[in-house]
């Protein structure tokens, strides 16, 4: 059980355009859903968190209007970069957390390289 | 200003020996930490959960410590195995319920037959 997926696994993207990515709780209903940025070597930093039908809350210094969050459904949360550029170039995963759990379970992350 | 100390960037041990990873943190009070394991391009995988009224928990070959007042966890692999390799994450939450998580860097540990 308390399985996370995301699509796509990884995604290489033009400056200046915009992508999205998807992720699912697949055997669970996900109330809370959060997304992270892990760079090479680094932790994972958290960017967002987002509760089903409400708008995301963003950490200090994350362009909310640069990474649109929605959370649109109990099972689906979707992230998109908008605008793209090179130094968003990052691995990105999304975690979700069930009514009343404590731990987060993890998406495999997508790979988002901008060229 | 809060901050998230695991040991070290690496460590490598022999394949049977008891790996022992540190986690201290300053400046929270959390209510839970987390272990998680981190495999190369892929998303962190939950291992186990210590609130901070409890002391140890276990789970298999795995074993956390919490102490609160040390301000530390350790997370102990016994009878390690070449399959353990890969970097292991400390995670505070520091408020009750679904709160966020502050993850350390991680320690990667490597297991040598």
């Amino acid at each position: 059980g308390a399985v996370v997926s995301q699509h796509p696994s990884w995604v290489i993207c033009k400056s200046g355009t915009s992508v999205k990515i998807e992720c699912r709780s697949l055997d669970f209903q996900a109330t809370t859903m959060f997304w992270y940025r892990q760079f090479p070597k680094q932790s994972l930093m958290l960017m967002a968190t987002s509760n089903e039908g409400s708008k995301a809350t963003y950490e200090q210094g994350v362009e909310k209007d640069k990474f649109l969050i929605n959370h649109a459904s109990l099972t689906l949360s979707t992230l998109t970069v908008t605008s793209a550029h090179p130094e968003d170039s990052s691995f990105y995963i999304c975690s979700a957390i069930g009514q009343g759990a404590t731990e987060q379970y993890f998406g495999p992350g997508t790979r988002l390289t901008v060229t | 200003s809060q901050k998230i100390e695991q040991n070290s960037e690496a460590l490598n041990i022999q394949e049977g020996k008891t790996a022992t990873l540190t986690c201290n943190y300053t400046n929270y009070s959390p209510a839970y930490l987390q272990w998680y394991r981190q495999d190369p391009g892929r998303g962190p995988v939950f291992l186990l959960l210590i609130r901070e009224n409890e002391k140890e928990k276990r789970k298999e070959r795995l074993k956390v410590t919490f102490d609160t007042t040390l301000k530390q966890s350790l997370f102990h692999i016994t009878a390690s195995q070449p399959a353990d390799s890969a970097t292991y994450l400390c995670a505070l939450a520091a408020g009750s319920g679904y709160s966020t998580l502050t993850f350390g860097k991680g320690t990667m540990l490597l297991v040598s037959p």
